[in-house]
């Protein structure tokens, strides 16, 4: 069983579809994090969750709602997405929002039709 | 704020020979030093850290690393490629004194039998 697990591998929406990823940590973590990839750019850092509270939001359009129910869940709810933002969704974790290395899960592919 | 770069986006190499990766980034304070491997349709996987200490960093899969301060680099290196290399390998800076990561645009390694 992995650290992190995300649903689903893949996912293809059209434009006014509501959707949403799901991510799980079972490594006791207190900070999980929402990262976008895109082909050859750097990982772009989303969302940031720290005792499920929100710390950081950085510039992500409103289409994306994050939630963190609990320390080992995270949400990233789509709605009225765009064609740009087709890419690989990767959720983290990490010990702490101030320590630790990132553990990653398998990624969630998006394709917005 | 901190950035990253990777000296080629693409490096192919013989199988056997050595594998050189390069890394260097900017930082204005002691930097926490990583790198990752994503295989294809999957996560990113950690590698490898400099955090403090011995600078000769050694990972996973016969990869190691050395952190020069004085270049501000930290090059991965492998003496002996496999065919099971082949991957992105994403070179990652964070701060000491937060969790905030960067990541470097990665590079696509190819190894040739």
């Amino acid at each position: 069983e992995t650290g992190v697990t995300q649903t689903p591998r893949h996912l293809v929406m059209g434009m006014t579809n509501k959707k949403s990823l799901k991510c799980e940590q079972h490594l006791g973590h207190n900070a999980m994090y929402w990262y976008k990839q895109s082909a050859k750019k750097p990982l772009e850092l989303m969302f940031v969750y720290s005792l499920e509270e929100r710390v950081e939001n950085n510039s992500v359009p409103s289409r994306f709602s994050p939630e963190c129910p609990n320390s080992s869940h995270l949400f990233l709810h789509l709605h009225t997405l765009q064609p740009e933002d087709s890419a690989l969704y990767l959720c983290a974790s990490s010990r702490s929002r101030v320590t630790g290395e990132l553990f990653f899960g398998e990624g969630s592919r998006l394709t917005v039709l | 704020a901190q950035s990253v770069t990777q000296l080629g986006s693409h490096v192919s190499v013989s199988e056997g020979a050595l594998v050189l990766l390069r890394c260097n980034y900017s930082s204005s304070v002691p930097p926490y030093l990583f790198w990752y491997v994503q295989y294809p349709n999957q996560g990113l996987q950690l590698l490898l850290k400099y955090t403090t200490g011995a600078t000769l960093v050694k990972g996973i899969n016969g990869f190691e690393a050395e952190f020069k301060k004085s270049e501000t680099s930290f090059h991965l290196t492998k003496p002996s490629a496999h065919m099971s290399d082949a991957a992105e390998y994403f070179c990652a800076v964070s701060e000491n004194t937060g969790n905030q990561f960067y990541f470097g645009t990665g590079t696509s390694l190819t190894v040739i039998p």
